[in-house]
């Protein structure tokens, strides 16, 4: 089976840096998504990785090590917006998307 | 092009009954993958159609059913309504196939359903 761990709760002040961990078990892993939900909104798709490394997109990047089953979301610049619950999906190759628990960050002025 | 639509948006039902949940993926995307999320949990993984087949399953007793039709368009199923089924449902869909974008999920707005 699947499973993923990453923190419940995260709190940051505008303007600062946040970096959500996430931790993985899989068989068949084929890669690493990070999505972003607002209270009472849909889940929407923020970066993907199926390679070792950096991708970045703007104010967000994710990163992705394989052989260490880890990946991060990174948010610079925070701002209030970005308030919301974050969470990472690992994909297998027999095409399955697990979803972890969630991270809520709190954005504080 | 439109997005992921499910119908209905909110449904109160009553235990014992069974509940159809719609789900219209967006054009040329080939799977649907459903969800059951409640209050401060995850999305717990229900199934995920392709092609009209299960492709994928999760961990949920077989009250839980779905369907896929030949227009990608999927339906769930909940039959015995429990007071536990109370969630907001969600369907993604995605291109299918395997690797890369393909697997990226595009997700509906979801049916909040409430067991009385």
């Amino acid at each position: 089976g699947q499973s993923l761990e990453q923190p419940s709760e995260v709190t940051a002040v505008e303007g600062a840096i946040v970096q959500i961990n996430c931790t993985y078990q899989t068989s068949g892993f084929y890669g690493l998504s990070w999505y972003q939900q607002h209270d009472g909104g849909a889940p929407t798709f923020l970066s993907y990785n199926a390679l070792d490394g950096l991708e970045e997109t703007g104010r967000f990047s994710s990163f992705l090590s394989r052989s260490d089953s880890y990946g991060y979301l990174l948010l610079q610049e925070l701002q209030m917006k970005d308030s919301a619950s974050y969470f990472c999906a690992v994909c297998t190759n027999a095409g399955k998307s697990t979803f972890g628990d969630g991270t809520t960050l709190t954005v504080k002025p | 092009k439109a997005g992921v639509t499910q119908t209905p948006r909110y449904l109160i039902k009553t235990r014992g009954q069974q509940v159809t949940l719609s789900c219209s993926p967006i054009s040329g995307h080939r799977s649907v993958s459903w969800y059951q999320q409640t209050p401060g949990q995850g999305l717990q993984f229900l199934f995920e159609y392709f092609s009209e087949t299960q492709r994928n399953k999760g961990n949920f007793p077989g009250r839980f059913s779905g369907r896929q039709f030949s227009n990608s368009r999927s339906e769930m199923n909940v039959s015995t309504l429990e007071l536990g089924d109370s969630a907001l449902y969600l369907c993604a869909s995605s291109p299918g196939g395997l690797g890369g974008a393909k697997n990226i999920q595009y997700f509906g707005a979801g049916t909040r359903l409430s067991v009385l």
